[in-house]
């Protein structure tokens, strides 16, 4: 157990929906950071944050979102969603900025 | 922009043997990580391994080695005695040490199989 949660584990939705993921960092963890794994896109940045303050962006799409709120927990907004949208997505956390992250078990989303 | 490059998808290894999976990277940094994670079946994404890029000396832990070429800009893993929970996706991936973004950039990962 890395320490970070993420729920939902497992989200079914349909497309044109919205939703939103959320991630707790281990205590004490000021950095999140937003991946995706899909198959045919494999392992991707979305997006950090570091004390509530975006740090990066990578190939995030612009319908999805996120924030860092004051007790550091993270929430992905994904809307208007398509099938190219199902994967699943990793939250992971580290005590500042070039610390080893640790991954939260991951929300497989599918979008039917 | 790096990138990771596994050019091996699957790989298969009997159990108590040992097995070397490559990767190679490109950056114009001169100060880095690398790093091997592995990913079970249960999807949670596990550190194996990292490698400063300022370290001459290979990373070790216990049955995990790596060996970092760095003007060839090659980091395999090798992985001692085999055993049957080492089975998974084994991803490489690069970040930098410092300034930019601290992101992970990922391989795109290859499968092992573990033979009893």
């Amino acid at each position: 157990d890395s320490g970070v949660t993420q729920t939902p584990k497992h989200l079914i939705t349909a497309t044109g929906q919205r939703v939103t993921l959320r991630c707790s960092p281990r205590s004490g963890d000021l950095s999140v950071y937003w991946y995706q794994q899909s198959l045919d896109q494999g392992l991707q940045f979305l997006i950090h944050y570091y004390n509530g303050e975006e740090r990066a962006k990578g190939n995030i799409l612009e319908r999805f979102s996120a924030q860092q709120f004051p007790d550091l927990h993270s929430e992905l907004n994904l809307s208007s969603l398509e099938l190219g949208d199902s994967a699943l997505y990793f939250c992971a956390s580290s005590v500042g900025l070039y610390n080893e992250q640790f991954f939260g078990p991951g929300t497989r989303l599918t979008v039917l | 922009a790096q990138t990771v490059t596994q050019s091996q998808p699957e790989m298969s290894v009997q159990e108590a043997e040992t097995v070397t999976l490559s990767c190679t990277y490109d950056t114009s940094e001169s100060d880095y990580y690398l790093f091997w994670y592995k990913q079970p079946p249960s999807r949670q994404m596990i550190l194996v391994i990292r490698q400063e890029a300022y370290k001459q000396q290979n990373a070790t832990e216990n049955r995990f080695s790596v060996n970092f070429q760095k003007a060839a800009k090659s980091f395999s893993l090798k992985i001692s005695d085999s055993q049957l929970g080492d089975a998974a996706m084994y991803f490489c991936a690069y970040r930098r040490a410092q300034g930019g973004s601290e992101k992970l950039v990922f391989g795109k990962g290859m499968k092992l199989t573990v033979n009893p």
